[in-house]
């Protein structure tokens, strides 16, 4: 089966700054890549998600970018909020499949 | 439009015990899959139905079981309960095929 890792497991950052968090995968058949915000007591939320067919993906404050040759795609948040603490976690799956989680990074941002 | 809901929020059950799990979709949706999220880790996949089929499987033992109704609701069904089956349940809702899942709020289940 897939095997998603997640990379730093907590990360801090100064309120302004970027952060950036790193999953690589092992099956190269995955092609859809979502990330899932979780704040404390509540279900995983979807801030963004990429396909295998294209490289990059930006929504305002966030973009996920998608390097299918080194099977690696991150996260990138710009100009953090403390509203944006919380856990994240990137999923892996191929269709016809079952979504593999990273373990997830829990980012604290420091006002 | 109506989110993924999920009930209950807490439960809390002794050893040996059976629990069942609740899950509407998001409206339109018509597949329901549920997961299992230890404290600190992220979500395992369990089962995923559609059709009122189960369609996938994780890597979990026949005490846990699952049910579609025609409205698409879901229930996850756990027998014989072990302290290790405390953790978040979650439901995540799509459209037949889409991958693209959204997530409710999850139960809490405490066995003790």
């Amino acid at each position: 089966g897939e095997n998603v890792e997640q990379h730093p497991s907590t990360l801090s950052v100064q309120e302004g700054d970027s952060a950036v968090i790193k999953c690589t995968y092992s099956d190269s058949a995955s092609n859809y890549f979502p990330w899932y915000k979780q704040e404390l007591g509540k279900g995983p939320q979807l801030i963004i998600d990429i396909r295998s067919n294209v490289g990059e993906k930006k929504d305002q404050r966030i973009a996920v970018t998608l390097n299918k040759t080194a099977k690696h795609f991150s996260l990138h948040i710009t100009e953090t909020q403390p509203e944006d603490s919380a856990v994240y976690f990137c999923a892996a799956f191929y269709t016809g499949n079952q979504f593999y989680f990273g373990t997830g990074t829990s980012l604290t941002v420091i006002p | 439009d109506a989110g993924v809901t999920q009930s209950p929020t807490h439960l809390i059950k002794t050893r040996g015990q059976q629990v069942t799990l609740r899950c509407s979709p998001k409206s339109g949706h018509d597949t329901v899959s549920w997961y299992q999220q230890a404290l600190g880790q992220g979500p395992q996949f369990i089962f995923q139905y559609y059709e009122e089929e189960e369609r996938q499987r994780g890597n979990f033992p026949d005490r846990f079981s699952g049910h579609q109704f025609p409205n698409y609701s879901s229930e996850l069904n756990v027998n014989a309960l072990l302290l290790g089956d405390s953790a978040l349940y979650l439901c995540a809702s799509s459209l037949w095929p889409s991958d693209t899942q959204y997530f409710g709020p999850g139960t809490r289940l405490t066995v003790l």
